[in-house]
């Protein structure tokens, strides 16, 4: 099956800083998903991005189907942006998660 | 608009009870999913559904049991609760027009004594 990986495993920023959290995979892929689990454990959708490039706010991610990797970029951090950073992958519909980033945001 | 929500949110059984845990969208969503999430595993999926009367397995279906009667309801059991199945539960759902995102619910957190 496809494998997923992320890195890094963990990550300290300090307020203002920018960061790339990186998701690798193994076969080609039809589906990719970025997800923030916040402390409180809730999954939010953060990006639906198979191909291409995709901007909200002060988040962006990059998917680069034919080397089988996808970026996601955090700028000008927040202590909100604390918690879990998950990539999720699909060929069609059954999804694979990675292991995710853990972010701590300093104040 | 509620979207998808699960119950209870928290759980405490004994080991070999019977628990069944819910799911519910408002969305229509065709597709549904419940996933397990324990430390050091990411999210792993339990059980999947293509409508309603159509299931299948995912990764880790042993000791979990589905069904979907209705379209926006999606119970997952576990028919004897073992301590291995101490875990957060979460359902998802997802139209797969379009593409496959999929949205989740706040999650189940069951314990197993």
């Amino acid at each position: 099956g496809i494998q997923v990986e992320q890195s890094p495993p963990d990550l300290i920023l300090q307020e203002g800083a920018n960061s790339t959290l990186r998701c690798n995979f193994s076969d080609s892929v039809n589906n990719l998903q970025w997800f923030h689990q916040n402390p409180w454990g809730q999954l939010i959708n953060l990006f639906y991005i198979p191909s291409g490039t995709k901007q909200n706010g002060r988040l962006s991610a990059t998917t680069v189907a034919t080397e089988r990797y996808s970026l996601l970029y955090i700028s000008s951090s927040q202590t909100t942006d604390s918690g879990v950073y998950f990539c999720a992958v699909a060929g069609t519909y059954k999804y694979i998660f990675g292991t995710g980033t853990r972010l701590k945001v300093l104040a | 608009d509620a979207g998808i929500t699960q119950s209870p949110r928290y759980k405490i059984t004994e080991t070999g009870r019977q628990v069944t845990l819910m799911c519910h969208q408002t969305w229509s969503h065709s597709y549904m999913f419940w996933y397990r999430q324990d430390l050091g595993h990411g999210l792993r999926l339990i059980y999947y559904s293509a409508a309603a009367d159509i299931t299948d397995k995912g990764e880790v279906p042993d000791g979990y049991v589905v069904s979907r009667s209705k379209t926006e309801n999606f119970p997952l059991t576990l028919e004897s609760a073992t301590r291995s199945q101490t875990s957060v539960y979460f359902c998802a759902s997802s139209t797969l027009a379009g593409g496959n995102e999929q949205y989740f619910g706040p999650g189940t957190r069951l314990t197993v004594t």
